[in-house]
C-alpha cells in the first residue's frame, strides 16, 4: 500500500492556525489524498481530500505541492475540540472481486494537542 | 439521519464464546465496512461490502471472523471462538458512493475477551 509518513504529535494554542504536514513520496497519478480525523472515543471522521487543487471546506484547508509528494492541512483557527488524531491517506484504487474501489489504509497519525 | 448505529458499544466475553457485533449503515448508502482499532495495529480494514456483497475480505484475520449483510440495513461481525487477542475497538462505516470519498463512522464496539 501506498504509504504516509506524519509527525507523531504537534502542539498548538487555541485560536492559532495549525498546519499538519504529511509526506507521500510514492504517490501515483490516480491517488487522491484525504484527511480524517479521530477524536477521543470516537470513530474517525472525514475532513477533507483532493488530487491536485488545494481545497478548502467548512472545517479546514488541503495544501498540496506541486509534485504532490507532499501536502498539508491547515486549521485555520485551532479550537479545544480539534484536539485529535489526525490521518493522512492516500486512496490506491485497489481490485477485489472483479471491482474495482478506492481502499483507504489508515497509518497512525499525528496527535494534535491544542492548548487554552 | 441517525448516522452509522453500531451495538453493542461495549462488550465483555470470556475466551471462546461466541461474539456478534450489529451494524446499521445510513440509510441510503451501499458501501459498508467493518474496521478493528488496537494500540498495536491502528486502524485495519477487515471486509468491504458493496451493494450487501462481500468483496473485499482480505484483511479479516482468520476463519474464526465472518461477516454478513443479508439486507442494506443490517451487519453482523461474527467471532467464534473469541480470544484475548480478538480485544479491540471495531468500527462499522458506511459510504454512498466510491467507497473511499467520505466514509461515515460509527462509535465502535469496544470488545474485551478475557
Amino acid at each position: 500500500d501506498a504509504k504516509t509518513t506524519q509527525p507523531n504529535s504537534m502542539e498548538s494554542n487555541e485560536e492559532e492556525p495549525v498546519h499538519l504536514p504529511c509526506n507521500h513520496s510514492t504517490i501515483s497519478g490516480t491517488d487522491y489524498i484525504h484527511w480524517y480525523r479521530q477524536l477521543p472515543s470516537q470513530g474517525p471522521e472525514y475532513v477533507i481530500h483532493g488530487l491536485t487543487s488545494n481545497v478548502n471546506n467548512r472545517m479546514a484547508s488541503l495544501a498540496i505541492a506541486e509534485d504532490r509528494k507532499s501536502s498539508t492541512l491547515i486549521l485555520h483557527r485551532a479550537t479545544l475540540r480539534d484536539a485529535a488524531v489526525y490521518y493522512c491517506i492516500l486512496r490506491v484504487v485497489s481490485n477485489a472481486g472483479g471491482t474495482s474501489y478506492g481502499k483507504l489504509t489508515f497509518g497512525q497519525g499525528t496527535i494534535l494537542t491544542v492548548h487554552p | 439521519d441517525a448516522g452509522v448505529i453500531q451495538s453493542p458499544r461495549h462488550e465483555v466475553t470470556e475466551m471462546g464464546q461466541e461474539v456478534t457485533l450489529r451494524c446499521k449503515p445510513i440509510s441510503g448508502h451501499d458501501y459498508l465496512f467493518w474496521y478493528r482499532q488496537t494500540m498495536m495495529r491502528g486502524l485495519e480494514l477487515l471486509i468491504y461490502f458493496n451493494n450487501n456483497v462481500p468483496i473485499d475480505d482480505s484483511g479479516m484475520p482468520e476463519d474464526r471472523f465472518s461477516a454478513k449483510m443479508p439486507n442494506a440495513s443490517f451487519s453482523t461481525l461474527k467471532i467464534q471462538p473469541s480470544e484475548p487477542r480478538d480485544s479491540a475497538v471495531y468500527f462499522c462505516a458506511s459510504s454512498d458512493r466510491d467507497p473511499s470519498y467520505e466514509q461515515y463512522f460509527g462509535p465502535g464496539t469496544r470488545l474485551t475477551v478475557t
